[in-house]
């Protein structure tokens, strides 16, 4: 039971570069999530997914898209990457997405964009 | 208050010291209030979640209590130890929405 998983660590674009951050959990969750945490700042929610075939905007979601491929997978592109989307990302699951479920998060990927 | 805050940003705190720390939410629409504990170059995990006000939760020597009706929520470390050396982190969550605002995290350092 490997919980929720992320590719990669850790990544260097260029600006303009174009790039897919993977995100997959096998706890059966309906909803899943991707963050930005940037110094001195909270966890920033790009976009969600609050179940299978939906997928909604959060607090950051310029520049970024989203898929949930599948109950498992929900994917983060970056379509043409700049230096302001330097940031580490998490992604997380919870079961409903109730307010009052529990996420669970991966390890993260480091981007930097040079 | 619109966003979440915490305070203190950092602190340092010796073993054996007991600590708290504050985490203030909006108190409009409240839902539910969540701890993490987030150590370094690993992700969150979860610690208490809350909803109710006067509610408390207690996990060894860490434990959280929560006022809604002024929107705020007290983590409490008793007898610190270097392990707990970490960032916490609360988030809220309102009514009728899938998302959690966190706050900045306040940063425990324990010293031996």
């Amino acid at each position: 039971n490997a919980g929720v998983t992320q590719t990669p660590k850790f990544q260097v674009l260029k600006t303009g570069q174009s790039m897919t951050l993977q995100c997959a959990q096998d706890m059966n969750h309906n909803s899943m999530y991707w963050y930005r945490q940037d110094p001195g700042m909270g966890l920033r929610l790009i976009y969600y997914s609050a179940s299978e075939g939906t997928t909604d905007k959060g607090e950051v979601p310029n520049g970024y898209n989203v898929s949930r491929l599948n109950k498992r997978e929900f994917s983060l592109r970056l379509e043409s990457a700049a230096p302001s989307q330097t940031s580490v990302y998490f992604c997380a699951s919870s079961v409903e997405g109730r307010g009052t479920d529990t996420q669970y998060f991966g390890p993260g990927t480091r981007l930097t964009v040079l | 208050i619109l966003n979440v805050e915490q305070s203190p940003q950092s602190l340092h705190v010796q073993e054996g010291d007991s600590t708290n720390f504050t985490c203030s939410f909006p108190s409009s629409n409240f839902y539910a209030l969540h701890w993490y504990r987030w150590e370094t170059a690993k992700s969150p995990e979860a610690l208490f979640v809350m909803t109710l006000n006067g509610d408390e939760k207690k996990k060894g020597r860490i434990s959280a209590t929560l006022n809604t009706k002024e929107g705020y929520s007290y983590l409490y470390i008793k007898g610190s130890q270097p392990e707990d050396s970490a960032t916490y982190l609360c988030a809220s969550t309102t009514s009728g929405t899938y998302k959690y605002i966190f706050g900045t995290g306040t940063r425990l350092k324990v010293l031996a």
